[in-house]
């Protein structure tokens, strides 16, 4: 079985940073997404990982620890723009499919 | 223009009708994926296909068939046999090389009259 931990909603204040965790539980781990989802739109894709460590872009980084099972996003110079649920997926190996956290609803104030 | 769209944006169903949400993709991508989303919960895995003519039920296909005709198309139809419809739709393809993301489209808000 599969399972996900994020925390259901956080608030940040604009030009600061914030970190979202999300842990997880999975037999055989092949990739961890990060999406950006506005309210009524579609996730889009944020980051990657698959290898310990550090992705950064621009903004945003993204961290995984595969030994803790654990990932976080990092968002730097929050803008009012950030404020969107952010959805943590993790791949499992042999599957094609991702398995999808509830999702963090951020919200930025100036 | 490269995407994923899908039609219409707002659909609503009478009980007992079935209905049929349109997922289109020119990203020249296999596979392809439809998702649900409920308020408070993450996405549901309804179905997916790898190949064109090939498709497997997700986590929660009751009430749910689809097709593969075509490698650009992959339409969901939501039965009279799935007592809870209303729900975010949302339909996403993945790209052939590493890492292999899910891109999604607009998706379809579905709503019970």
């Amino acid at each position: 079985g599969q399972n996900i931990d994020q925390p259901t909603e956080m608030t940040a204040t604009e030009g600061a940073i914030v970190q979202i965790n999300c842990t997880y539980q999975t037999s055989g781990f092949n990739g961890l997404f990060w999406y950006q989802q506005h309210a009524g739109e579609a996730p889009t894709f944020l980051s990657y990982n698959v290898l310990d460590g550090l992705e950064e872009k621009g903004r945003f980084s993204s961290f995984l620890s595969r030994s803790k099972g654990y990932s976080y996003l990092l968002l730097k110079e929050l803008q009012m723009k950030d404020s969107a649920s952010y959805l943590c997926a993790v791949r499992q190996t042999g599957a094609n499919n991702l398995f999808f956290g509830t999702g963090t609803r951020l919200t930025v104030i100036p | 223009d490269g995407g994923i769209t899908q039609s219409p944006k707002y659909l609503f169903r009478k009980e007992g009708q079935n209905v049929t949400l349109s997922c289109e993709q020119n990203l020249n991508h296999d596979a392809m994926y439809w998702y649900r989303q409920d308020p408070g919960q993450g996405l549901r895995l309804i179905y997916y296909s790898q190949i064109v003519n090939d498709f497997q039920k997700g986590d929660i296909a009751e009430g749910y068939s689809v097709s593969r005709e075509k490698k650009e198309s992959f339409p969901l139809t939501v039965t009279s046999a799935q007592k809870n419809p209303t729900a975010f739709y949302l339909c996403a393809s993945r790209e052939g090389g590493p890492p292999e993301t899910q891109y999604f489209g607009p998706g379809t808000r579905l709503l019970v009259l």
